[in-house]
Parts: C-alpha cells; structure tokens; sequence
C-alpha cells in the first residue's frame, strides 16, 4: 500500500519569501503522479503542481517548483516569492498509473497550513 | 461548464439519521470519488466510479452507499448517520482517457464539498 507524509503541520513565511513545503511517500510502484493541492479558506481544492514519476526535471509552474527525488522518495514544493494569497493548507497526493493509464486513485498525505505573513 | 457541483453544503444530523449527498459533473467524466476530509488525515477514499453502473470500494468505505446509474450523477448516501461521520466531504470526478502531455490529463476536478456534522 502506498502512504504519503508530510510532517510539517503549520509554516509560516513572510510575504516576498521563499518556503519549502516536505513530503515524503512510499511505494513499490515504478509508473505514478504526485501533485500538490491547495486548499484556501473557500475550502476548494485546487490543482498546483503535478510531476510524472519517469521524468527526471523537476516540474514548474510559476512561483512554484517541486524538488523531486525519486530514489528517496521526495517531493517538496518550493513557493518563490509567497503572497498573501498563497495563505492555505497544501496538500501533497500521489496517484499510481495501472496498464495503459490514470486509475484515479488518490492517496493525500495529512496536510501542511501555510501562512503567509505581511 | 459548471464542472463538480456537491448539495448541500452544510447539513446537521441526528444519530440514526439517514442522508444523501447529492454529487453532479457536466465534464463528461467517467471516474467519480468520494473523499471525506479530517483534521490531521487529509483526504481518504470512500467510494469510487469508474463508469456507470460500476462502483467500488476505497479506503473508509463503512456506513456509506454509493450507486452510479448515470454519467453524470453519484450520490453518497449514509444509512444511519453516527458522530464519526463528522467530516467535510468532497465528490471528484476525472477523466480515465487523455495521454500524458495533454493540459488537464490526471487532473482531478473538486466540488466545494459538503460539511457535515452528525449530533
């Protein structure tokens, strides 16, 4: 069975700052995603990063990056120049691949709250 | 598109209670999931879809029934409500099609979620 942790259960950074979100999984499996969810205060669940295991460069979108380590099993999210927006609970998930694709199937570690601070 | 869409969002139970969390997606999707959200465990898999007429059980799947007889449709339903069903909870829906490099392929689509609070 695969486990996802995240063992920091609040942060905080001041506005302009960088910070780095932990999480660690474990697994047997070769072929999955990992993702980063942000859940605001409005409670909805939003899509931030997303990384395909086989790839070797680490994903990016914006303020954000993940440090992707497979053989350690690592994936920390990187929040360049935080925001007061970027204030939320993020989540790191993992999905394996079955066969020709997407199970669906996903597998969320406990959680870290960010705060951002002006 | 109004993608995931969850009634209602707030609700109090009694004990013995029963309820159905109504789930909808206009995305065409054919997997749909029930997650329940609590403090200090993230979000676990209830119940999950993979077509109509198709379910299967995740992770916490006990005191909860699902049914899927449309695309489009998946309530949750609790037959008798206990206080260990406290919790937030959020129906999902992806797609199962796609190939890794389209845009949205593996995205899951969240509903606002529903709480719940069973006195």
């Amino acid at each position: 069975a695969q486990t996802v942790t995240q063992s920091q259960p609040e942060m905080s950074v001041q506005e302009a700052e960088t910070v780095t979100l932990s999480c660690t999984y474990d697994t047997s499996e070769n072929n999955y995603y990992l993702f980063w969810y942000k859940q605001p205060p409005s409670r909805q669940m939003i899509l931030v990063i997303r990384q395909e295991a086989y790839k070797q460069q680490n994903a990016t979108e914006n303020r954000f990056s993940v440090n992707f380590q497979k053989a350690a099993k690592s994936f920390s999210l990187k929040i360049s120049d935080s925001q007061l927006g970027d204030t939320a609970m993020y989540f790191c998930a993992f999905m394996k691949l079955a066969g020709s694709g997407n199970t669906g199937k996903l597998i969320f570690g406990q959680g870290t709250t960010l705060q951002v601070k002006p | 598109n109004a993608g995931v869409t969850q009634t209602p969002k707030f609700q109090v139970l009694k004990t013995g209670q029963s309820m159905t969390l109504q789930c909808a997606q206009d995305m065409n999707h054919e997997y749909m999931s029930w997650y329940r959200q609590d403090p200090g465990m993230g979000l676990r898999l209830i119940h999950y879809s993979v077509g109509a007429g198709i379910t299967d059980q995740g992770e916490v799947p006990n005191g909860y029934n699902v049914s899927r007889s449309t695309t489009e449709d998946f309530p949750l339903r609790l037959l008798s409500a206990a206080p260990s069903q406290t919790s937030v909870y959020f129906c999902a829906s992806t797609t199962l099609r796609g190939t890794s490099g389209q845009s949205r392929y593996n995205e899951q689509f969240f509903g606002p979620g529903t709480r719940l609070t069973v006195l």
